[in-house]
């Protein structure tokens, strides 16, 4: 069992819609969640932070974490044809040998058309 | 801010040479980096944690006398792939981290632009 999983998709939404992305986890140690947006032959761009559990909103886009179910969401509010692109999910534990050692998910292709 | 530079962003290389990729924190210093590959519709696979002035760790199964890492300055960490073979073609990625002692958000990278290897 992988320590992240990610539903790869392909996930395919008109313009406008909301979108939900989520990961589940195994392992209890990690503390801080990231979502990357990562396009075609770049590297990721970090989108949204969280440590521990809760809700934050940035704009179109707001990370849940709800570390007792070890499941973590993010959501695209109005979703453009600029959001399409592969979302990561990352995670760390809070120190130790794993200190600032990211663990992603397979990541999700995301398509919104106009 | 917080800006990461990687070159070359792309290199065709013989298989048998060997290929140095740099990665450099242009307007913060950053005192570890991190080497990551990333095949074709995969995710990010860590390979090295890479720390100023002191050896890199691997990650399990990663071949140190393969991927040399130097980690020189604050502000850049090379990544050399020796004697690359087609296998080695990948997407690598570096990553750095801003030292925030007590702070959550140390724990946010960012990450450079990618560098494409193709071994032929």
């Amino acid at each position: 069992q992988k320590e992240v999983e990610q539903d790869p998709g392909p996930l395919s939404v008109p313009e406008g819609a909301i979108v939900s992305l989520n990961c589940t986890y195994s392992n209890s140690a990690f503390q801080y969640f990231m979502w990357y947006r990562q396009y075609s032959r770049k590297g990721p761009e970090l989108l949204m932070y969280t440590y521990s559990s809760g809700n934050k909103e940035d704009g179109r886009f707001t990370a849940q974490v709800d570390k007792s179910s070890k499941y973590i969401s993010l959501f695209i509010r109005d979703s453009q044809p600029s959001d399409s692109a592969t979302y990561l999910c990352a995670m760390s534990a809070s120190g130790g040998t794993s200190y600032g050692k990211l663990t992603f998910g397979q990541g999700t292709i995301l398509t919104v058309h106009p | 801010g917080a800006v990461v530079s990687q070159h070359p962003s792309w290199v065709i290389c013989k298989s048998g040479t060997s290929v140095k990729i740099e990665c450099r924190s242009l307007d913060f210093q950053a005192t570890t980096m991190f080497w990551y590959r990333q095949f074709p519709k995969q995710s990010l696979m860590l390979m090295a944690t890479s720390n100023e002035g002191s050896k890199a760790t691997y990650e399990q199964g990663v071949e140190k006398d393969k991927f040399l890492i130097n980690h020189a300055s604050l502000t850049l960490s090379t990544l050399t792939v020796t004697s690359a073979h087609p296998e080695d073609s990948s997407f690598y990625i570096c990553s750095a981290r801003e030292p925030r002692t007590g702070a959550a958000s140390s724990y946010e990278q960012y990450f450079g632009p990618g560098t494409r290897l193709t071994v032929t």
